[in-house]
């Protein structure tokens, strides 16, 4: 199974500054068929579901604020938030998508200082 | 628009079986692959059980395998989840999630499932 690792556990970022949450995957992502990373972010806030933010580590689902970015490729990733906002107060997850079972991180809880 | 709506859950006594239910409506429910993904009170995200739209593939996580069996209607456009043999560590709310490339990019919000005596 792929084991992802997600760090800080969490982190307090002033409103407008940069939060950087980090996931590292113990086996490679990479797809050759696409050249593609199958590395997924998700946020949860209170009381909701997840929602996906990013797939293939950096492309951004429709309606996703372009505050929110991916990078990273091979088991080394990373999602920013270039400006935080309020509503970004959440719990942030990542997930491989390469191969079942499907695994997440444990979770990057993400408040205001 | 997209909605998944998932029913069926509840108190059960351990060793006891539920059903879950999710009604898929807003997308052409029989091209997608289906999930249902759990989280355990205060805890974080795990999947346990994925199909594809033709019911030929099928997976699930070992904490659940042997135990809960998952199936579709796709011309009822529902998903299930059958859970026998349940244990108080079953005790979750469970997520339908529609799947792209194995990620998931549609979620209902859930149904909370209780095992205790």
């Amino acid at each position: 199974d792929i084991v992802m690792t997600q760090s800080p556990d969490s982190l307090a970022v002033s409103l407008g500054e940069r939060a950087a949450i980090n996931c590292k995957s113990s086996q490679s992502l990479f797809s050759t068929s696409n050249n593609k990373n199958r590395l997924a972010w998700y946020q949860q806030k209170p009381g909701q579901p997840p929602k996906l933010l990013l797939n293939w580590a950096s492309t951004r689902q429709s309606g996703v604020p372009d505050r929110f970015s991916g990078s990273g490729s091979g088991t080394d990733f990373t999602l920013t938030i270039s400006s935080l906002q309020a509503e970004d107060v959440a719990i942030y997850y990542c997930q491989q998508h390469y191969s079942p079972p499907l695994t997440f991180g444990g979770g990057t809880r993400v408040e205001i200082k | 628009e997209v909605q998944l709506v998932e029913s069926g859950g509840g108190l059960a006594q351990p060793g006891g079986s539920l059903r879950l239910s999710c009604t898929a409506s807003g997308f052409n429910f029989k091209v997608y692959s289906m999930n249902w993904v759990r989280q355990a009170p205060g805890k974080g995200l795990e999947w346990i059980s994925y199909m594809t739209s033709d019911t030929r593939t099928i997976y699930y996580a070992d904490s659940v395998k042997g135990r809960f069996t998952i199936s579709r209607d796709n011309d009822r456009n529902s998903l299930y989840l059958q859970m026998n043999s349940l244990r108080a560590e079953d005790t979750a709310i469970y997520y339908c999630a529609r799947s792209v490339e194995w990620s998931f990019d549609r979620w209902g919000r859930g149904t909370l499932v209780t095992v205790s005596s």
